[in-house]
């Protein structure tokens, strides 16, 4: 099983700022908390990564509170082109490559 | 460089024959990794390369499944004897030897086992 709970769907619309939240209860000490993009028919996208408090970059935010026990992906200002499934991963960062992926949050934008 | 990439893009293939993946990295990543992942779930790991040495192979590299990295570059991935539970997405990544912010993906090959 996945470490992290995310919900399967949300929508939202354009120019609003939409959350993710992802829940991982059993984060240990070493553990890093990751955030992929997927489109159809491509391959995941890297968007952030973080250990704890907050995070920024040119696409997105992540929240992280002080226990670490979820995580929230912000996406500020969303697209259509923002569509797509998010996944939530954690893991030690050398060892993030035999993580279960769970099935994603579907995101979908409408105009 | 222009990310990882894979090809075919597609492969229709009957049941029973032999099919073989191609995935050529970033290439100053010299992480490699192998995933499959099947339509509305998230992709499964297969394998990782560390250069040319295989490090790491999941349960579901069953025996019908090789991966090769020969020179620390390109890697290919061969399925044997397909079967139609074979049909998938089939993703490669990558990353750098300095630990992982993440690692870069391929556009992937679809295989369709007919």
């Amino acid at each position: 099983l996945a470490k992290t709970t995310q919900p399967i769907s949300m929508d939202s619309y354009e120019g609003q700022e939409v959350n993710i939240t992802c829940s991982h209860n059993n984060i240990a000490t070493n553990d890093y908390i990751t955030w992929y993009q997927q489109f159809p028919s491509q391959g995941p996208r890297f968007i952030i990564q973080g250990y704890k408090t907050k995070v920024t970059n040119e696409v997105a935010s992540l929240f992280i509170p002080a226990d670490r026990k979820s995580s929230t992906l912000s996406l500020p200002r969303v697209s259509l082109s923002d569509t797509a499934v998010y996944y939530c991963l954690v893991g030690d960062v050398d060892s993030n490559y035999q993580l279960i992926w769970g099935a994603g949050t579907k995101l979908i934008i409408k105009p | 460089d222009t990310g990882v990439s894979q090809d075919p893009r597609h492969k229709i293939t009957k049941r029973g024959q032999n099919v073989t993946f191609r995935c050529d990295p970033i290439s100053e990543h010299n992480r490699l990794y192998w995933y499959r992942q099947t339509l509305g779930q998230g992709p499964e790991f297969l394998t990782y390369f560390q250069n040319e040495a295989q490090l790491e192979k999941s349960r579901l590299l069953s025996d019908r499944f090789s991966a090769e990295r020969p020179k620390g570059s390109f890697s290919t991935l061969e399925i044997q004897r397909t079967e139609q539970g074979d049909s998938a997405m089939y993703l490669c990544a990558s990353s750098p030897p300095w630990g992982s912010y993440g690692y870069t993906f391929g556009s992937g090959t679809r295989l369709t086992v007919v």
